[in-house]
């Protein structure tokens, strides 16, 4: 596709409730980045995909939060029994290059996740 | 670990110029990116420093200084449209962002 995609724009879980973020990467691109911004900060790092191995998940904040990318493109990050402090825009991002880049990265618009 | 600060917010006249300093303590440093980031809109690429120096690129420029953990990046001839959120971030392979600065400009 044109850019980076991400799904769904919205998402309103309840406590406790499992959800799933899709991302939807720019076809060809290599590396694929997830990130979480709360309102106010800048983006955090989360997890690096290349292809389909996942090379960093340091960023993960708990074993709540995991992260596949099966067939090294579609990727989909799945949060379980969703907290309060999970409240946050999550981002993906794409790369053509394997690891650094001099060109930057293409944004997805986001996940906008509220947790009520 | 990763320190990167950047002013929470400043304020400009529509024609004017800004400057927005960023300082960093990273662990591994590639190069220093700056984005854009609108409300509610995805970041978007401004520039990328690897080497000292100013880059300039229409409107905006940047510099970087790595002996001194320093960027700074230059909008001139502000426009409303430059109200935004701008990014400063440190690529080690990853990026690790700033709080970033949101930058109002005023007619």
């Amino acid at each position: 596709g044109a850019g980076v995609s991400q799904s769904p724009r919205y998402k309103v879980a309840k406590r406790g409730q499992d959800v799933a973020l899709r991302c939807d990467p720019i076809s060809g691109h290599v590396s694929l980045f997830w990130y979480q911004q709360a309102l106010g900060q800048g983006p955090e790092f989360l997890t690096y995909f290349q292809n389909e191995a996942q090379l960093d998940k340091s960023g993960l904040p708990s074993d709540r939060f995991f992260a596949e990318r099966p067939e090294g493109s579609v990727s989909t990050l799945k949060i379980q029994r969703t907290q309060q402090e999970d409240s946050a825009v999550y981002l993906c991002a794409s790369s053509s290059e394997e690891g650094g880049t001099n060109y930057g990265y293409t944004f997805g618009s986001g996940t906008r996740l509220t947790v009520v | 670990g990763q320190n990167i600060d950047q002013p929470t917010e400043m304020t400009a006249t529509e024609g004017a110029i800004v400057q927005i300093n960023c300082t960093y303590q990273t662990s591994g440093f590639n190069g220093l990116f700056w984005y854009q980031q609108h409300a509610g809109e995805a970041p978007t690429f401004l520039s990328y420093n690897v080497l000292d120096g100013l880059e300039e690129k229409g409107r905006f420029s940047s510099f970087l200084s790595r002996s001194k953990g320093y960027s700074y990046l230059l909008l001139k001839e502000l426009q409303m449209k430059d109200s935004a959120s701008y990014l400063c971030a440190v690529n080690d392979y990853k990026l690790s962002f700033g709080a970033g600065t949101t930058v109002t400009v005023r007619a």
